[in-house]
């Protein structure tokens, strides 16, 4: 059973355009949520997170939006940049029932094209 | 700061051996953890210690076993590597359970 799945295995946009990565959850006591980027042969890296009492994040480039109702937050990157190009990670963690450890999804390959 | 180091990069065992990865971070953090990454697949979790002298079961745990020797050094260990061991493995860590965590480069184990 899958908790945290992101259904978009890749994602292509043109440079300058926006990216939109889905994440999608099934535990609702999941109230901490982030995304991480990873390029090849190194580790993630932490990028952005929201908490379950916000609906938006924003910090620069990147916005995370979450709806709460229908258990699915999303990472909007404007404009997309050459160098966005990696794997993107949502990760959901519920304070109250694991002490804050993060489950991750599979990821999404973004590959942004000059 | 060198945030946190893996070791080694890369690794070949054969089935039946054994070996211990090394994580070290020097960012003063409470909480560390393993985690194994497979082809197409996201990351999961291993073992996890909250505090040194604490360790707790994550997702994957069967097959091994972890050290936090200090609050500095997590080390996780294979007794008797399988081929379905073959993966990348990450260490991280954060100042508490709640927060970003920052990872290590990653071990590449490969067993034939």
């Amino acid at each position: 059973d899958q908790q945290v799945k992101q259904n978009s295995p890749s994602l292509s946009v043109q440079e300058g355009r926006i990216s939109i990565l889905n994440c999608d959850y099934t535990n609702s006591m999941f109230d901490y949520f982030l995304w991480y980027k990873k390029y090849p042969a190194e580790g993630p890296t932490f990028l952005i997170s929201i908490s379950s009492i916000k609906d938006k994040n924003e910090d620069g480039r990147f916005t995370v939006f979450l709806n709460k109702s229908a258990k699915h937050l999303s990472l909007h990157i404007v404009p997309s940049q050459p160098g966005d190009s990696a794997v993107y990670f949502c990760a959901a963690s519920a304070w109250s029932t694991n002490a804050g450890k993060s489950t991750f999804g599979d990821g999404t390959t973004l590959t942004v094209k000059p | 700061n060198a945030g946190v180091t893996q070791t080694p990069k890369f690794q070949v065992l054969k089935t039946g051996q054994s070996m211990t990865l090394q994580c070290a971070q020097d960012m003063n953090h409470n909480s560390m953890y393993w985690y194994r990454q497979d082809p197409g697949m996201g990351l999961r979790l291993i073992y996890y210690s909250a505090s040194e002298g604490t360790t707790d079961k994550g997702e994957v745990p069967n097959g091994y076993n972890v050290s936090r020797l200090n609050k500095r050094e997590f080390s996780l260990r294979l007794e008797s590597a399988a081929p379905s061991q073959t993966s990348v493995y990450f260490c991280a860590s954060s100042s508490s359970g709640r927060d970003e965590q920052y990872f290590g480069p990653g071990t590449r184990l490969t067993v034939t």
